[in-house]
């Protein structure tokens, strides 16, 4: 059981550019979000998915983009890469409201990509 | 909307004593879950303990502890015996309980242990 995986954990991208970061789980979860962190701001949601096909848009959701076509994986697209882009991005999941048990309720978190934009 | 509040960006403590961080919160909603995250240099995100909102017990998790006073929408959390590696940034989070897994977090508090 890996958790949440996430894929790069450092990449640096020039103004501009494009790129996918990977979230993937093995926990069957429903639920699954993107945050960013950026100093002093504490963690931002930027989309959510409450199953595949589903979307929604967080807090911070301008110049991201996302999809959700298996349980299991849910990417973040950056469209055309900014330097306010630079940010440590997170994945996380959990289970559903209706699945879930109350008492031991929590969201997985992804080990963090390290994104820079120059 | 919720808000989250840590008025300590800094925090020291020495090795074995106690340290207590500070979190208020802002929600109309009866029915939630509080929690404390451990940020290590790793980045990695850990839940250190977790309190629901209808429960009157303040949860305790070894060394960990909370003070949560529902009515002032205030959740500390009480770490004793302070240890090296408790050395951390820490994020106080809300998350309501119905039909809502959205996380709000605080801006954190970076906790530093003195040898």
């Amino acid at each position: 059981n890996a958790g949440v995986t996430q894929t790069p954990k450092f990449q640096v991208l020039k103004t501009g550019q494009s790129m996918t970061l990977q979230c993937a789980q093995d926990m069957n979860h429903e639920y699954m979000s993107w945050y960013r962190q950026d100093p002093g701001m504490g963690l931002r949601l930027i989309h959510y998915s409450v199953g595949a096909g589903i979307t929604d848009q967080g807090e911070v959701p301008n110049g991201y983009n996302v999809s959700r076509s298996t349980t299991e994986d849910f990417p973040l697209r950056l469209l055309s890469a900014a330097p306010s882009q630079t940010s440590v991005y997170f994945c996380a999941s959990t289970q559903s409201l209706l699945s879930r048990d109350k008492d031991s309720y929590e969201q997985y978190f992804g080990p963090g990509t390290r994104l820079t934009v120059t | 909307a919720q808000t989250v509040t840590q008025s300590q960006p800094e925090m020291s403590v020495q090795e074995a004593e106690t340290v207590t961080l500070s979190c208020t919160y802002d929600t109309s909603e009866s029915d939630y879950y509080l929690f404390w995250y451990k940020q290590p240099p790793s980045r990695q995100m850990i839940l250190v303990i977790r309190q629901e909102a209808y429960k009157q017990q303040n949860a305790t998790e070894n060394r960990f502890s909370v003070n949560f006073q529902k009515a002032a929408k205030s959740f500390s959390l009480k770490i004793s015996d302070s240890q090296l590696g408790d050395a951390a940034m820490y994020f106080c989070a809300y998350n309501p309980n119905f039909g809502n897994e959205k996380l709000t977090f605080g801006t954190g508090t970076r906790l530093t242990i003195i040898p």
